[in-house]
């Protein structure tokens, strides 16, 4: 069975201040993927990483696909209340896209 | 705004009972996929079907069984509710293939008593 879990459960903090979001897993996966979910809402894809070693950016956050496509992180500098939310990430296995999530992390961006 | 509907949005049943689900895929997807998500936790894939076909099961017992429609619209049904079966079910609708994008819907809660 393949679990990704990740870290923290739940992280609180101020406007401004920078937040990293860790996922791990002992399996390798083809693809990773990054979701935001706000309350009533289903999932929303953030980013897709690939490539082992990968670093893309989206705006304010950084994702990082770790050398060994096993782990990842993703990182949000200066945060806004705006970013208050379930983060979750998502592993593919290389024959499509049924995915593997992790537990999820809830961020709270107190203005 | 995903283009994905889901019906109902909150549904209340007892212990036994049986449910109905339904997902409207998005325009051009002819790909549905179902999660479980359970309160504070990550969603939990149950299946997939493409063209009509299911296409790839999770870890979940015989009493969740689905359909998809020729316009690619989807139904997950649950016989035998169990008070453990409470949760948010999301559907996401793709383009056949590896790796396409998963459009999710708002999701419909279901609260079994």
């Amino acid at each position: 069975t393949q679990l990704l879990e990740q870290s923290p459960q739940f992280l609180s903090i101020q406007e401004g201040e920078n937040l990293t979001v860790y996922c791990n897993s002992s399996s390798v996966f083809s693809s990773l993927q990054w979701y935001r979910q706000e309350p009533g809402e289903g999932p929303v894809l953030l980013v897709t990483v690939v490539t082992g070693g990968e670093v893309k950016k989206l705006k304010r956050l950084t994702f990082q696909f770790g050398d060994a496509r096993k782990d990842s992180s993703l990182h949000i500098t200066a945060a806004q209340p705006g970013d208050t939310g379930l983060y979750l990430c998502a592993g593919a296995q290389a024959a499509g896209n049924k995915l593997t999530f992790g537990g999820g992390t809830r961020v709270l961006v107190k203005p | 705004e995903t283009g994905v509907t889901q019906s109902p949005t909150h549904l209340i049943k007892t212990r036994g009972q049986q449910v109905t689900l339904r997902c409207s895929s998005q325009s051009g997807h002819n790909t549905v996929s179902w999660y479980q998500q359970a309160l504070g936790q990550g969603p939990q894939f149950i299946f997939q079907y493409y063209r009509e076909e299911e296409n790839g099961r999770g870890n979940f017992p015989p009493r969740f069984s689905g359909l998809q429609f020729p316009n690619y619209s989807s139904e997950l049904n649950v016989n035998a509710l169990e008070l453990d079966d409470s949760a948010l079910y999301l559907c996401a609708s793709s383009k056949g293939g590896a790796n396409e994008k998963l459009f999710f819907g708002s999701g419909t809660q279901l609260s079994v008593l």
